[in-house]
């Protein structure tokens, strides 16, 4: 069965070091996602992509943040000076067709430790 | 801004018991989305629930909406240990962004 694949499954790093998340979509899909989760709340939308660009962001989603696709199959998510609070799971997710149509794949997520 | 409230956060019942947890949402949505997660796990997808009234079934759960109400109920029958999880409903927005509720933490005891 296809599934999105989510890269490291947990990283540790140093307040105000960039970090980048990887994710692989499944092969046919065209909207994606990334979510997070800090630890015992709820999951909370980051930003939707489709056609090579942001669809939506919330606020959330400050300047610090960055997505993007590659290579056509990667979808990265990029931190560029991580703050303690940016410390939770970020899941990945895809989906192959727009909005009220398809259903949506998460992956297992990336744990992110900010020290 | 759509709002996605859940009750309870927190349920503890008796294997055996039945149970029902509540997802209330506050705008019109395309679809409505039940989903589990064990400590420190992904999201499973239980249910995609896509017109009013609609009602899924899959062993001891049971999920139906009320878009009219935007209300939707998952519903346990008998209870048993193996469902202790957190539970999330989650609406599909613009963009097909999802909003999700709270959760609700079910502990279900010997």
């Amino acid at each position: 069965e296809p599934e999105v694949t989510q890269t490291p499954s947990h990283q540790v790093t140093q307040m105000g070091q960039e970090v980048i998340l990887r994710c692989v979509p499944i092969s046919n899909h065209l909207y994606f996602y990334w979510y997070r989760q800090i630890l015992g709340q709820k999951v909370e939308f980051l930003v939707s992509f489709y056609n090579n660009e942001i669809s939506e962001k919330s606020e959330i989603f400050d300047d610090q943040f960055s997505v993007e696709r590659p290579d056509g199959s990667n979808f990265t998510l990029k931190i560029r000076s991580t703050k303690l609070e940016d410390s939770a799971m970020y899941f990945c997710a895809s989906k192959a067709s727009g909005r009220g149509t398809g259903e949506l794949f998460f992956g297992e997520g990336s744990r992110l430790t900010v020290l | 801004e759509l709002k996605v409230e859940q009750n309870p956060l927190f349920l503890s019942m008796q294997e055996g018991k039945n149970y029902t947890i509540y997802c209330n949402y506050s705008t019109t949505s395309d679809r409505l989305y039940w989903y589990r997660q064990d400590p420190g796990k992904s999201l499973e997808s239980l249910f995609v629930l896509l017109s009013n009234g609609a009602v899924k079934q899959e062993g001891r759960l049971m999920a139906s909406l009320d878009t009219k109400a935007r209300l939707s109920t998952l519903h346990i029958t008998a209870a048993v240990h193996d469902l202790s999880a957190t539970y999330f409903c989650a609406v599909e927005g613009t963009a097909s962004k999802l909003t999700f509720g709270t959760g609700t933490r079910l502990q279900v005891t010997l």
